[in-house]
Parts: structure tokens; C-alpha cells; sequence
């Protein structure tokens, strides 16, 4: 079974610019997360999908940050315009309705400059 | 918020000694689970305990779910170089829902 594959895995933009991270998650799993994590700290949430409804965004900054997962399958997260201090690893994870466990993807790790 | 404070937040041991970390909240969790990360890498889960006072056994690690389902720990007997990494837990609000990762246990072993 093919796990959580996320692209790009590391991305360097400008501060200001746009940008997009793109996960696929393990077939069959219907909650997607996204996650925010700093160096040496937990992840934190951003945004929860239960297939194309995002039912926990309550930790997404909406002013800049938005997702979308259309199909119910592969989402997207994008950043319009980075800041400095989005510089991190956003990791997305997915997992089967009915179980406890997620499993995550590599991340992608971004620094704005 | 749900907190989980994760003790401590950093350990150097030299290889074959044992450890433990904590995990405490002040929350009830429905279950809890640990993961390990190393560099680059995402979170891999190690376990996942539900029942309170609830002990799992992973090779090496021992995994333990408070009584009260509000804390937890990981004991390593006879750590490794290859149990270098970041170690988290993750709490379960229930109903599937909301999770909540703790703040983290950095572990290097060294040979």
C-alpha cells in the first residue's frame, strides 16, 4: 500500500510570494489533516477534511492560508503572500473513518527569505 | 485548548541505558498515541493505547496509558542509536476528532 506522498518536499520563496503544497493521501482514507510543525516542537493543526468538507479550520490563518480537497481524495494548501514566520514543515496526514491512527507524509519543508 | 506537555524536552543517554518519557494533560483523551520522527521524515506511529491503564509492549519500548486516560509514558530498556529522534504523543478528543500532538522529546543515543 502506497503511503501519504506530499510534493513538493522542499520549496524557497520570497517573502510575499504565493505558494502551494500538494498531498495525495492513502486510498481509502477519508480524513485528511494538515499540519504546521516547527523545528523540535509537535505539529500543529491547521485543517481537518472529512472527504470534501473541511469540518476543523478553526487553526487556519484565512487570511492568507487556504486548502481545498474537491474530489474527497488529493488536497492542496496554499499561502498568499508568505510571511517570514511561515517558515516550517507542513506535514499532511490521512486516516481510515473508524480507526485512531494517522499516518504522514515526508512534509515539505518551506522557508520564506 | 487541550495541552499536552511532554517531559523532558530534551535527552542525551549513552547507548544501553534505559529512559522514560511523560506525556500529561490535564484533559481526559479517548486514546493516545506515540510517534517517532527522525529528520526529515514525517511521524511514524509506534502505538496506539485506549484503555486506561492500559501497558503495550513494542520490543524494547513500553508504552502506558494512566488510569485516569490523561497521561502516558515510554519506557526504553537498553536504548539504541536507531532510537534517536523526536518522540510525540497525540491525544484523541474522541469521536474521532480532534487530536492534539504533545510538545515533543528529543532523544539522542549515543554509541
Amino acid at each position: 500500500e502506497a503511503g501519504v506522498v506530499q510534493s513538493p518536499r522542499y520549496k524557497i520563496i520570497e517573502k510575499k510570494q504565493p505558494v502551494a503544497f500538494w498531498c495525495n493521501p492513502i486510498s481509502g482514507h477519508n480524513t485528511l489533516y494538515w499540519y504546521r510543525q516547527n523545528l523540535g516542537q509537535g505539529p500543529e493543526l491547521l485543517i481537518r477534511y472529512e472527504n470534501e468538507e473541511a469540518v476543523d479550520d478553526s487553526q487556519l490563518p484565512k487570511d492568507r492560508f487556504s486548502a481545498e480537497r474537491l474530489k474527497g481524495v488529493d488536497s492542496t494548501l496554499k499561502i498568499q503572500p508568505a510571511e517570514l514566520g511561515d517558515s516550517a514543515v507542513y506535514l499532511c496526514a490521512s486516516r481510515r473513518t473508524g480507526t485512531y491512527e494517522q499516518y504522514f507524509g515526508p512534509g515539505t519543508r518551506l522557508t520564506v527569505t | 485548548t487541550q495541552l499536552l506537555e511532554q517531559s523532558p524536552q530534551f535527552l542525551s543517554i549513552q547507548e544501553g541505558e534505559n529512559l522514560t518519557v511523560y506525556c500529561n494533560s490535564s484533559s481526559v483523551f479517548s486514546s493516545l498515541q506515540w510517534y517517532r520522527q527522525e529528520p526529515g521524515e514525517g511521524p511514524v506511529l509506534l502505538v496506539t493505547v485506549v484503555t486506561g491503564g492500559e501497558v503495550k509492549k513494542l520490543k524494547r519500548l513500553t508504552f502506558q496509558f494512566g488510569d485516569a486516560r490523561k497521561d502516558s509514558s515510554l519506557h526504553i530498556t537498553a536504548a539504541q542509536p536507531g532510537d534517536t529522534g523526536l518522540y510525540l504523543c497525540a491525544g484523541d478528543s474522541g469521536g474521532y476528532q480532534k487530536v492534539t500532538f504533545g510538545t515533543g522529546t528529543k532523544l539522542q543515543v549515543i554509541p
